[in-house]
């Protein structure tokens, strides 16, 4: 199988907190992992690219220093939104790839209410 | 930067009805991939297409790469209830600085009624 987790699956923070969500593949190494975020109804959008190792690639107009990403192994990635406001309410998901493959699984999405 | 349209944005059909759902894009892609997302979860794999022409089928689903390699069509077969949830295509461009990039559809709501 190809299993990736996320925690927390909710997570209600007051503005000016910093929130953490880990990303864990469960029985793949992942050496890339990505962070998405959806609005309602909306598509996906991608945050950043981690790679395992090495710094996290960014999309423009997403701040590096608000949202942290940290790869630290084959099978865990972290994302911490800090001193989160109203505005960073969103559904984060994290996708892993199997080492050289081609496929793509998402965990189930982390929902941050920001209040 | 790449764009795929997804349509068609929503459908509404009967159960038992054939469903069939399209991607198009402006550029050329090496892989195509259809998800489906229920409501609160992360998306799931239905399909990967890795060839143009490739035709492949999951199930009651089926979903071709076209011999452009800019589109991708995926079926759904004798629908049911459970059906319900919003699709999404997704392709990656092999090359250059957005290897392993996934580009995604705008998502085509299903809604299956009984």
């Amino acid at each position: 199988g190809a299993v990736v987790s996320q925690h927390p699956s909710r997570v209600i923070c007051k503005s000016g907190t910093s929130v953490k969500i880990e990303c864990r593949s469960l029985d793949f190494q992942a050496t890339t992992m990505f962070w998405y975020r959806q609005f309602p109804k909306k598509s996906l959008m991608l945050m950043a690219t981690s790679n395992e190792g090495s710094k996290a690639t960014y999309e423009q107009g997403v701040e590096k220093d608000k949202f942290l990403i940290n790869h630290a192994s084959l099978t865990l990635s972290t994302l911490t939104v800090t001193s989160a406001h109203p505005e960073d309410s969103s559904f984060y998901i994290c996708s892993a790839r199997k080492d050289r493959g081609l496929e793509q699984y998402f965990g189930p999405g982390t929902r941050l209410t920001v209040t | 930067g790449q764009q795929l349209n997804q349509s068609p944005q929503s459908m509404f059909i009967q159960e038992g009805e054939d469903v069939s759902m399209n991607c198009t894009s402006s550029s050329i892609f090496n892989t195509w991939l259809w998800y489906k997302q229920d409501p609160g979860e992360g998306p799931v794999l239905l399909i990967a297409l890795y060839k143009a022409g490739e035709l492949t089928s999951n199930g009651r689903l089926t979903a071709q790469f076209g011999i452009t390699r800019k589109d991708s069509f995926l079926n759904i077969s004798a629908s049911i209830p459970s059906d319900v949830g919003i699709y999404f295509c997704a392709g990656r461009d092999a090359g250059g600085t957005s290897y392993g990039k996934l580009t995604f559809g705008q998502g085509t709501i299903l809604t299956v009624h009984p």
